[in-house]
């Protein structure tokens, strides 16, 4: 168990739609990644936040957003999904100044 | 910009035999490395992890890996195969303090064969 809580851990829903994905990270950990996987793609990384601010982004395409509460977590906001969003969405974490992220189970996004 | 190439995207061994997963980089500034493995249905757990101390890293499961800067390469090794280390392995990348997250290569899928 590396400590990053992710909800729901398998979704399903149609095109067109929205869904809203959930991450606690450790304890105490200030930085949260998001990351998509796919078996066409591989690990694609998504965004970074870091106590609240953005810190980085990757191949995050305008449809996806994301945000980190003042409590740290975050949210992965799809909408208008397709069917090529279908993937596993992993949250991580990972401690400030530190250098090794943790991951999370992920989050098994299908869109029908 | 960084990148990692994993050579061979599936590799069979025998159990008991020595397991090699082959991981390059590239980096324009010194690399901190990492092992991710990804049983089936499960999320990534750390194997272990380069961040410019001992070039002889040591993980869990009994893998451990060798930074060798002049052939910039981060080889995963394992002396003897087990049933259990079935599963996708990830090398990854990154420039420090995870900044900018990792860079994957596309994984290895480790068969074991009995």
């Amino acid at each position: 168990d590396s400590g990053v809580t992710q909800t729901p851990k398998h979704l399903i829903t149609a095109t067109g739609q929205r869904v809203t994905l959930r991450c606690s990270p450790r304890s105490g950990d200030l930085s949260v990644y998001w990351y998509q996987q796919s078996l066409d793609q591989g690990l694609q990384f998504l965004i970074q936040y870091y106590n609240g601010e953005e810190r980085a982004k990757g191949n995050i395409l305008e449809r996806f957003s994301a945000q980190q509460f003042p409590d740290l977590h975050s949210e992965l906001n799809l909408s208008s999904l397709e069917l090529g969003d279908s993937a596993l969405y992993f949250c991580a974490s990972s401690p400030s100044g530190g250098n090794t992220i943790y991951f999370g189970e992920g989050s098994w996004l299908t869109v029908v | 910009a960084q990148s990692v190439t994993q050579l061979g995207s599936h590799v069979s061994v025998s159990e008991g035999a020595l397991v090699l997963l082959r991981c390059n980089y590239s980096s324009s500034v010194p690399p901190y490395l990492f092992w991710y493995v990804q049983y089936p249905n499960q999320g990534l757990q750390l194997l272990l992890k380069y961040t410019s101390a001992a070039t002889l890293v040591k993980g869990i499961n009994g893998f451990e890996a060798e930074f060798k800067k002049s052939e910039t390469s981060f080889h995963l090794t394992k002396p003897s195969a087990h049933m259990s280390d079935a599963a996708e392995y990830f090398c990854a990348v990154t420039s420090g303090g995870g900044a900018d997250g990792l860079t994957f290569g596309k994984g290895t899928h480790l068969i074991i064969q009995p």
